[in-house]
Order: structure tokens, then C-alpha cells, then sequence
């Protein structure tokens, strides 16, 4: 079955750069998409299509896709980005959506 | 606004069944794609089941057999039943909209709906 890996967790400090990588069955012709979820709330779509944002999401966050990685790059990070980070793909051969496993953004 | 309110959520003893429902404003349920994720607790995001515009269903092999995906269109309603439930079926429930279809993403989530099966 179709898998999408992620780090479990990554660390960053404020005003730094983060990116959250997306692996696994990636092919690179996939339209990824990027949530975040912050605890007891749904999540929220930042990046949809490997790279385009959604209306009222801040310009620090981009996406990219290429070869078998998908990343969420965050840059000029804030103590407000920590949160959980999915992505997530349609694996049209069994019509079913896969998600990452997520990685908890850790703002120091 | 679009809204989607997810309910019907509970404690549920193994191996009973239980119905929930996302009721749906400013949008049209039938139109769109739309799908039930779950998240246990503690864990990830795990995608349930799908409704296609045109009424075509897909599930998760943890639930297929067990879960049917349905909508009352008189309603704008999308619904999820569940039998033969099992602990490892605890989770917050969501339902999620996916405006153009599979290959676009959620773009509209509900709050979600915890369900608990323990006996």
C-alpha cells in the first residue's frame, strides 16, 4: 500500500527557516497537500497542490515537490507555528487518501 | 460561511454500532467529494471514506465492511455508520470537504466527533 514517511519531529528557532519533509511512495507527479493541526482543533489546509496557498495563509509558508520529496518550508518561523504538520496525497490506483504520518513542529 | 458540524459521537461498547452525521451549510453536500478522517488519540491523521459527487464510494481496508458512507441530500447531510465497532476504532471522527474532487485537497473541515469503544 501506498506510504508517505515524515520525521516525527523537528526543532526550530524562532526567525529560522523550518522544512518538513514528506518521502516515502512519492513520485513527484503527485499534488501534495500541507496541513497543520494545533492541539484540539481540526486541521487546516496551508499549501495545496505542492505549492499553492490558500487565501489567509501567510506567505512564510511554501511547498515543493520533486523526485520522491515533497517540503513544507516555513521560514521566519514564530512561536505559533508549533503545531502538528501532514501531508497529504490521492493514490489513484486504489482511489483511496493517503496522509503522512505527521511531525510535531517544536518552536524553541 | 461554509460550516460543517460533525455529531453522533459516544461511548460504544466493542462490537456496536453507531451513526454519525456532518451537517452541512453554504454549500452543497451532493456536489462536492467529501469524506470522513479519523485520528486516534495521541495519533495521526487516517483517512476513513469517501463519497464521490456522483455517488461513488471508497473506503480504508481497516473499515471497509464494517463502515457505509452516506448522505441525505434533503438534509445536506453526510453521514458515516458504523458496525461491529472495535477499540481500535476509537478516534475523533471528522468529515471534510474536497471541493473539486480527489486530487484537490480539504479544503473545509468539521470540529470532529469522539467516539470510544470500550465496554
Amino acid at each position: 500500500s501506498y506510504v508517505l514517511t515524515q520525521p516525527p519531529s523537528l526543532s526550530v528557532a524562532p526567525g529560522k527557516t523550518a522544512r518538513i519533509t514528506c518521502g516515502g511512495d512519492l513520485t513527484g507527479g503527485e499534488s501534495v497537500h500541507w496541513y497543520h493541526q494545533k492541539p484540539g482543533q481540526a486541521p487546516v489546509l496551508i499549501v495545496y497542490d505542492n505549492n499553492d496557498r490558500p487565501s489567509g495563509i501567510p506567505e512564510r509558508f511554501s511547498g515543493s515537490n520533486s523526485g520522491n520529496t515533497a517540503t513544507l518550508t516555513i521560514s521566519r518561523v514564530e512561536a505559533g507555528d508549533e503545531a502538528d504538520y501532514y501531508c497529504q496525497v490521492w493514490d489513484s490506483s486504489s482511489d483511496h487518501v493517503i496522509f503522512g504520518g505527521g511531525t510535531k513542529l517544536t518552536v524553541l | 460561511e461554509v460550516h460543517l458540524v460533525e455529531s453522533g459521537g459516544g461511548l460504544i461498547q466493542p462490537g456496536g454500532s453507531l451513526r454519525l452525521s456532518c451537517a452541512a451549510s453554504e454549500f452543497i453536500v451532493s456536489r462536492n467529494y467529501m469524506s470522513w478522517v479519523r485520528q486516534a488519540p495521541g495519533q495521526g491523521l487516517e483517512w476513513v471514506s469517501v463519497v464521490y459527487s456522483g455517488g461513488t464510494t471508497y473506503y480504508a481496508d481497516s473499515v471497509k465492511g464494517r463502515f457505509t458512507i452516506s448522505r441525505d441530500n434533503s438534509k445536506n447531510t453526510l453521514y458515516l455508520q458504523m458496525n461491529s465497532l472495535r477499540a481500535e476504532d476509537t478516534a475523533v471522527y471528522y468529515c471534510a470537504r474536497g471541493e473539486g474532487g480527489p486530487k484537490l485537497p480539504y479544503d473545509y473541515w468539521g470540529q470532529g466527533t469522539l467516539v470510544t469503544v470500550s465496554s
